[in-house]
């Protein structure tokens, strides 16, 4: 059974930092690309980023509203992947999702995780 | 940047056909996946590459893509249908996924 499991969600000041980290169990983490996906209370969904996986170098793309404050990164021999959050703002307080990406051309989010509160308030 | 188009809602009555779409510029080019959301829920992946229903799926979820609109069908919708649905593609552009502003299905 897949499993995507989150951690590390919190209260944070603004301009503070925080790491979310997403232990994946139950496939072979190392083939997937995975990405990050949030959803602020009572809105939509919104992709923040995606890491690909060794084959494609392990290269990350992010959201322009994210980039160059977040850093994703993964460890395959752990099966786990990192959200590091810098120099948050209030318009991230949101539930983020760890995602797999599907191996079939469109990549679709084929498993989300349940998902961790980060709340960016003074 | 890449922007796709969801109306905020959409109202059915029970055992009726809802039609949802999602517009975006040539998007008939780019594969589009539907994801069900419901409340205090992970979103599930409905549909994917415009066509295809994962496993568990049930059959009266279809979708299409053509031109500048994809289509999310729910045939027959039962009261379990009730979500919030949101659509998303790629932007190769921009290397980023883009996902529309969901619509809230009703069964009333």
């Amino acid at each position: 059974e897949v499993q995507l499991v989150e951690s590390g969600g919190g209260l944070v000041q603004p301009g503070g930092s925080l790491r979310l980290s997403c232990t994946a169990s139950g496939f072979t983490f190392s083939d997937h690309y995975m990405d990050w996906v949030r959803q602020a209370p009572g809105k939509g969904l919104e992709w923040v980023g995606r890491t690909r996986n060794k084959a494609n170098s392990y290269t990350t793309e992010y959201a322009a509203s994210v980039k160059g404050r977040f850093t994703i990164s993964r460890d395959d021999s752990n099966n786990s992947l990192s959200l590091q959050m810098n120099s948050l703002k209030t318009e991230d307080t949101a539930v983020y999702y760890c995602v797999r990406a599907g191996i079939s051309g469109s990549r679709p989010f084929d498993y989300w995780g349940q998902g961790t509160l980060v709340t960016v308030s003074s | 940047s890449y922007e796709l188009t969801q109306p905020p809602s959409v109202s059915v009555s029970p055992g009726q056909t809802a039609s949802i779409t999602c517009s975006g510029d040539k998007l008939g080019g780019k594969y589009v996946c539907w994801y069900q959301q419901k409340p205090g829920q992970s979103p599930v992946l409905v549909i994917y590459a415009d066509t295809k229903r994962p496993s568990g799926i049930p059959e009266r979820f279809s979708g299409s893509n053509s031109g500048n609109t994809a289509t999310l069908t729910v045939s027959g919708t039962q009261a379990v249908d009730e979500a919030d649905y949101y659509c998303q593609a790629w932007d190769s552009s921009t290397s980023s996924v883009v996902f529309g502003g969901g619509t809230k299905l009703s069964v009333l």
